[in-house]
């Protein structure tokens, strides 16, 4: 069945750095546009980056501009978020997203999320 | 940017009752292809979200059709039927038609529970 499954979140230090991986299954992952978007503790949910299917096409929320780098693997079916400079404000459940462009611009499968605290 | 804002924030329900929850965005969501990229996501307890609805009415696959999405421009509106117990959680509006910056803008959330 379709899957997203994210991996790789923690406890880091401010300052620190982070990479989440996404495990996509189930489609053919090289023919759909990602997201990452992320909720804070008792928070809305949050857009942080969008990537084409091919990966020329990338987009930021100004949040976190110039410190997350979003990245893909179409052969091995993985996403990826690269986070430096961490921020005790990053702290949140991660989530990937497959975006159903250009049925839609939305995501219609989510992962389970993968947890990120920045806390020293 | 775009700002999206839902009401009730809060909606108590009645098992059983309908129920229906606002989203206004500060702009026309109305895309210049003509379609008008409104979304409804559902957040249950403890889990991640799920699509139930995508451009302003259309139902995602396996979402029950109690459901049901209308609107147009900067007005849309999410109703349940009949509210089952199953469907306490937060639901969220989400614009995709003004971007790229931000892609995406969610509501603040709808928190839907049992009276």
């Amino acid at each position: 069945q379709v899957q997203l499954v994210e991996s790789g979140g923690g406890l880091v230090k401010p300052g620190g750095s982070l990479r989440l991986s996404c495990a996509a299954s189930g489609f053919t992952f090289s023919d759909y546009y990602m997201s990452w978007i992320r909720q804070a503790p008792g928070k809305g949910l949050e857009w942080v980056s969008y990537i084409s299917s091919s990966g020329s096409t990338i987009y930021y929320a100004d949040s976190v501009k110039g410190r997350f780098t979003i990245s893909r693997d179409n052969a091995k079916n993985s996403l990826y978020l690269q986070m430096n400079s961490l921020r005790a404000e990053d702290t949140a459940v991660y989530y990937c997203a497959r975006d159903d462009y250009p049925t839609s611009y939305g995501m219609d499968v989510w992962g389970q999320g993968t947890t990120v605290t920045v806390s020293s | 940017d775009v700002v999206m804002t839902q009401s009730p924030l809060s909606l108590p329900v009645t098992l059983g009752q309908p129920a229906s929850i606002s989203c206004r965005s500060s702009q026309s969501l109305v895309y210049s292809d003509g379609n008008t990229y409104l979304n409804w996501f559902q957040q249950r307890p403890g889990q991640s979200p799920r699509r139930l609805i995508y451009k302003v009415s259309n139902r995602d696959s396996g979402v029950p059709d109690r459901f049901s999405g209308s609107g147009s421009g900067t007005d849309f509106t999410l109703k349940i039927s009949r509210v089952e117990a199953e469907d306490v959680g937060v639901y969220y509006c989400m614009q995709g038609t003004h971007w790229p910056f931000p892609l995406f803008t969610f509501g603040p959330g709808t928190k839907v529970d049992i009276k």
